[in-house]
């Protein structure tokens, strides 16, 4: 199995650009989110979705928007780009939300850079 | 502010030794885990422990959690080079949130 796959893996902007940071996973989980990791840093919360159709906002949501309209993809939109947002997205997935003790399973990022 | 937070920053051990790092969180959790990161890498799942436990062991790691003191330890005994990597501590409310620690990066030298 793929687990939860990232696309791309690097990506470069301008400022102002938007772009969409691709998450798929393949093991059919409930809950999936999206972090970002600044150097030296733990992750925080940017979105997170319970189900397809389901979303909500997360520790630092703003700049971004997100959507859930099938189980397996969790895309993340950046609208206008902005050097502040320069970092490494992780998007996690798991059978249920982190209250039930589940793991998360992780994707290897995408590292963002805006100029 | 984050609702993990990690100590120390930074640990460098020789091959064979003990590493412990600790983690603390603010509000009432369900469970908490741990994570490893290896650089470059996502974070891969560890351990978990439920409010209602004190200590689990799995293989070499050993965490243990005291909720009076909102802390928990991960003890990993007889370390390898290839347990360098960072640690993360996730604390998990009943709010369906995982908030993470800013972790420890652990040197194991050879």
């Amino acid at each position: 199995n793929a687990g939860v796959t990232q696309t791309p893996k690097f990506q470069v902007l301008k400022t102002g650009q938007s772009m969409t940071l691709q998450c798929a996973q393949d093991m059919n989980h409930e809950y999936m989110s999206w972090y970002r990791q600044d150097p030296g840093m733990g992750l925080r919360l940017i979105h997170y979705s319970v189900g397809a159709g389901i979303t909500d906002q997360g520790e630092v949501p703003n700049g971004y928007n997100v959507s859930r309209s099938t189980t397996e993809d969790f895309p993340l939109r950046l609208l206008s780009a902005a050097p502040s947002q320069t970092s490494v997205y992780f998007c996690a997935s798991s059978p249920m939300d982190p209250s039930g003790g589940q793991p998360q399973h992780f994707g290897d990022g995408t590292r963002l850079s805006i100029l | 502010s984050q609702q993990g937070e990690e100590d120390p920053q930074a640990l460098s051990i020789q091959e064979g030794e003990n590493a412990t790092m600790n983690c603390s969180y603010k509000t009432s959790i369900n469970n908490l885990q741990w994570y490893r990161q290896n650089s470059g890498r996502g974070l891969v799942h560890l351990i978990l422990i439920r409010s209602n436990e004190r200590e689990k062991h799995s293989g070499r790691l050993r965490v243990t959690l005291d909720t009076s003191k909102k802390s928990s330890s991960l003890l990993i005994t007889a370390s390898r080079a290839a347990d360098t990597a960072s640690y993360f501590c996730a604390a998990n409310t009943n709010a369906g949130k995982s908030t993470f620690g800013d972790g420890t990066t652990l040197t194991v030298k050879p």
